[in-house]
């Protein structure tokens, strides 16, 4: 157990609905980066939130958006979903604003399937 | 554009001997890489990591070299075990700029086997 906790496991939803993933970042840690990996693709960082406020924004589509709650704990929901969307997400935290030296530690991800 | 690259997807290697996992980047911004090891079903874990003023990093068997002028890392596993077979993600960060984070590349397969 990494100590990131994301919810759910598995989700499977039709085209054009919205679904709201999970994350609850390893105690201590301010920092909680959301990342997407498709087929063949690797690990895809759509948004960073430091304490509450968004930090640095990747490839994050418009249909998508993120928040991070007073408790810590971050969402990041996804609308209008399409059958491309079909990924892993991955949500990381570290303890800082950046977390380069010593790396994010990763939950176990929330597989998600658009048919 | 992709920033870090890991242009071979898979290796397969015999179990004590040596695994070289490589990766290359363009931004001459990063300034700290790290490798991350990932096992199905499960999130990536960092594995090690190097700051741009060094150009070497070892722990146990892993050991992390980079080659700044030829924007060049690579990952040795001596020896390598079965337990090693994993996907193994490169990862780059621009330290001191601040709005990034970690760039990953697209990972190595690598299969180690008895």
């Amino acid at each position: 157990d990494s100590g990131v906790t994301q919810t759910p496991k598995h989700l499977i939803t039709a085209t054009g609905q919205r679904v709201t993933l999970r994350c609850s970042p390893r105690s201590g840690d301010l920092s909680v980066y959301w990342y997407q990996q498709s087929l063949d693709q690797g690990l895809q960082f759509l948004i960073q939130y430091y304490n509450g406020e968004e930090r640095a924004k990747g490839n994050i589509l418009e249909r998508f958006s993120a928040q991070q709650f007073p408790d810590l704990h971050s969402e990041l929901n996804l609308s209008s979903l399409e059958l491309g969307d079909s990924a892993l997400y991955f949500c990381a935290s570290s303890a800082g604003g950046t977390g380069a030296s010593y790396g994010y530690t990763f939950g176990s991800g929330t597989r998600l399937t658009v048919v | 554009d992709q920033q870090v690259k890991q242009n071979s997807p898979s290796l397969s290697v015999q179990e004590g001997r040596i695994s070289i996992l490589n990766c290359d980047y363009t931004n001459s911004m990063f300034d700290y890489f790290l490798w991350y090891k990932k096992y199905p079903a499960e999130g990536p874990t960092f594995l090690i990591s190097i700051s741009s003023i060094k150009d070497k990093n070892e722990d146990g068997r892993f050991t992390v070299f980079l080659n700044k002028s030829a924007k060049h890392l690579s990952l040795h596993i001596v020896p390598s075990q079965p337990g090693d077979s994993a996907v193994y993600f490169c990862a780059a960060s621009a330290y001191r700029q601040a709005g990034t984070a970690l760039i990953f590349g697209k990972g190595t397969t690598l299969s180690v086997s008895s």
